[in-house]
Formats: C-alpha cells, sequence, structure tokens
C-alpha cells in the first residue's frame, strides 16, 4: 500500500563503491524525482523525469546517474562513491510536473565509509 | 544568499502553547509556497500551501507577506505530536528554474507535557 516506496533504507558501503537505490510509486504520478538532505538538513533537488524524460538535472557530479525504465519507477545509481556523498536520498512523485504537491518516500541512509 | 530562510530553532514549548514560525525568500517572484513537516528520520510530509489571503487548517494557520518575502506558521494549542520540523517551501516561477521547490533546513519544534 505504500505510495512511494525506496529500497534500500539503508546503505553502508566503502569509498570507492558503486551502489544503486531504487524506487517505485503506485499513485500514477507522472513525475518523480531525487532529493538529498545533508548533515545540515537541506533538502536539495537533484533530478527530476516526466514521465521517463528527464527534466531536472541540477549540478551533481555525474558519478550519479538516474534511470526511469517507466514512469512509475526511479532509480539512482552511484559510481565510485566518496565520504561526500554521506546522506539521506529521498524520491518522491507529484501528480504531473511543476505541481509541487511531493510525496516523498521513507529516505535511504547512505553512509561511506 | 540562500533561496529560503529559516530560524533552526529549536522552540521548546509546553502543551496547549501558540507558536510561531517565520521563514523569508528571497525570490520576489515566486508564486507558490508550503509548509512541509518532517518528523524525525522520517520523510518531509505536505502540511498546507501557503495562500496570499492567508490559510486555516484546524489549529494550523499560514500567513503570506509578499511585501516582505516571508512566510508564517502559527500552531495554537500545541500538541506532543506536533513535534518535528517544520520546512517551510518556495516554488521558483521563473525560465530555466520554473517548478523547482525550494526547502529551507526548518525549524524544529519540541512540545513537552
Amino acid at each position: 500500500d505504500t505510495a512511494v516506496s525506496q529500497t534500500p533504507k539503508y546503505l553502508v558501503t566503502q569509498m570507492g563503491n558503486d551502489k544503486s537505490i531504487k524506487c517505485e510509486q503506485n499513485l500514477g504520478h507522472d513525475t518523480m524525482y531525487w532529493y538529498k538532505q545533508d548533515s545540515k538538513k537541506f533538502l536539495k533537488i537533484m533530478f527530476s523525469y516526466n514521465n521517463k524524460e528527464l527534466i531536472i538535472n541540477e549540478t551533481v557530479p555525474n558519478r550519479f546517474s538516474p534511470k526511469s525504465p517507466d514512469k512509475a519507477h526511479l532509480n539512482l545509481h552511484i559510481n565510485s562513491l566518496e565520504l561526500g556523498d554521506s546522506a539521506v536520498y529521498f524520491c518522491a512523485s507529484s501528480p504531473y510536473r511543476f505541481n509541487e504537491k511531493l510525496f516523498f518516500g521513507s529516505g535511504t541512509q547512505l553512509s561511506v565509509l | 544568499r540562500k533561496e529560503v530562510e529559516q530560524d533552526p530553532g529549536p522552540f521548546n514549548v509546553p502543551e496547549g502553547a501558540t507558536v510561531a514560525f517565520n521563514c523569508t525568500y528571497s525570490n520576489s517572484a515566486s508564486q507558490s509556497f508550503f509548509w512541509y513537516r518532517q518528523d524525525c528520520r522520517k520523510e518531509p510530509k505536505l502540511l498546507m500551501s501557503v495562500y496570499s489571503s492567508g490559510n486555516e487548517d484546524g489549529r494550523f494557520t499560514a500567513q503570506l507577506n509578499r511585501a516582505s518575502q516571508y512566510i508564517s506558521l502559527l500552531i495554537r494549542d500545541s500538541k506532543l505530536s506536533d513535534s518535528a520540523t517544520y520546512l517551510c517551501v518556495v516554488s521558483s516561477d521563473r525560465g530555466s528554474t520554473l517548478g523547482r521547490l525550494y526547502f529551507g533546513r526548518g525549524t524544529q519544534l519540541t512540545v513537552w507535557p
């Protein structure tokens, strides 16, 4: 019944590794997002897809690559993890593009050692 | 300068108290404003939108002052369950950042018995 679900909830890994976070929404929304919440609690958008089309690509290292196989899924792959990547990553969806009412997943706590 | 500035608090109030949070935003042309709530170690959830005329939802009242570029949230008759971080959110209205949400770092509220 979970509207926006992301896995895993916790991810602990070594520097230099590659990891992925998966996200799925069952709300029938057109638009999905990845947000990063750092240790200072600021939430910043990383990427947004609308019907599988990339519409927002913030200034993030190209080690981060989103993939949207269909409009219900948006995955995030991170190559060559660095210490500074440690944060909570939230997936979110909204009914349509530019709609500001976001539904967030429960977050993935990424810790890079 | 951050797009959205909030006093991080913490605000510690007894049950039944009235508490108010403010936030300021830098883009005078912003059109949409929201308050989100984030419980500890949980995802943000939309609390309420903020309209120019001000709006109320039960014990919660949101106000927008465009001239001074600030948004407020008033909570009356605080409950223990109101303890959370309250995020001020502003939507960009122009150009390449159209539709993007800018989150404040949040104001932490603790309601004690």
